[in-house]
């Protein structure tokens, strides 16, 4: 039982490369969400999606782009990047449309340095 | 605009006390609240969904209580463990799509 499934654990960037985060889960959720976590800062919303088609700004989407071709996979890119983008980020699904409504669950997340 | 407050924000006690974790928000019109946790170097694990007509939850030796007009839900841990040493976060709900997250309560539990 996989549930939310992150790649890589650990990269590091120098400034102005890009990358993309990987998000799969295999609990057929509607839902899926990226946050970032940062020191002092807490948990903030990046972008997320209701479903495949289907996706929508967070708090921080500046510099990050998404998309939902399938259920089961949500990859965030980032498309050049910053030392501000250095975080540690974390995907989450939820079952059922209203993910604020629903038990979330969290990936183990994807630890990001940008030089 | 909703923000949940978690005080203190780390917390240091020994094995076998009875503990209660404090979370609070400011927008009562909540649909439901949620208790996390995060050991260092891990993702969230989800403790216990609270909804908005509930008054309380419990799993094991954990017990969250919701009181929607005072804007405040405890998680209480019974007898204490090492192994319980980690970060406990809360989240409430924001619209139907987004979770606002305290910024925890880093809890050691000193054998």
């Amino acid at each position: 039982n996989a549930g939310v499934t992150q790649t890589p654990k650990f990269q590091v960037l120098k400034t102005g490369q890009s990358m993309t985060l990987q998000c799969a889960q295999d609990m057929n959720h509607e839902y899926m969400s990226w946050y970032r976590q940062d020191p002092g800062m807490g948990l903030r919303l990046i972008h997320y999606s209701v479903g495949a088609g289907i996706t929508d700004q967070g708090e921080v989407p500046n510099g990050y782009n998404v998309s939902r071709s399938t259920t089961e996979d949500f990859p965030l890119r980032l498309l050049s990047a910053a030392p501000s983008q250095t975080s540690v980020y974390f995907c989450a699904s939820s079952p059922g449309l209203a993910g604020g409504h629903g038990e979330l669950f969290f990936g183990e997340g994807s630890r990001l340095t940008v030089l | 605009k909703q923000e949940v407050t978690q005080i203190p924000a780390a917390l240091s006690v020994p094995e076998g006390e009875n503990l209660v974790l404090n979370c609070s928000f400011t927008d009562s019109a909540i649909y439901n609240l949620q208790w996390f946790r995060q050991d260092p170097g891990k993702g969230l694990t989800s403790l216990l969904l609270i909804q908005s007509s509930q008054r309380e939850q419990t799993s094991g030796r954990l017990n969250a209580s919701l009181d929607k007009s005072s804007g405040r839900s405890t998680l209480y841990i019974a007898a204490s463990q090492p192994g319980d040493s980690a970060t406990y976060l809360c989240a409430v709900p924001r619209g139907s799509e987004k979770l606002v997250f305290g910024k925890g309560m880093k809890l050691t539990v000193n054998p």
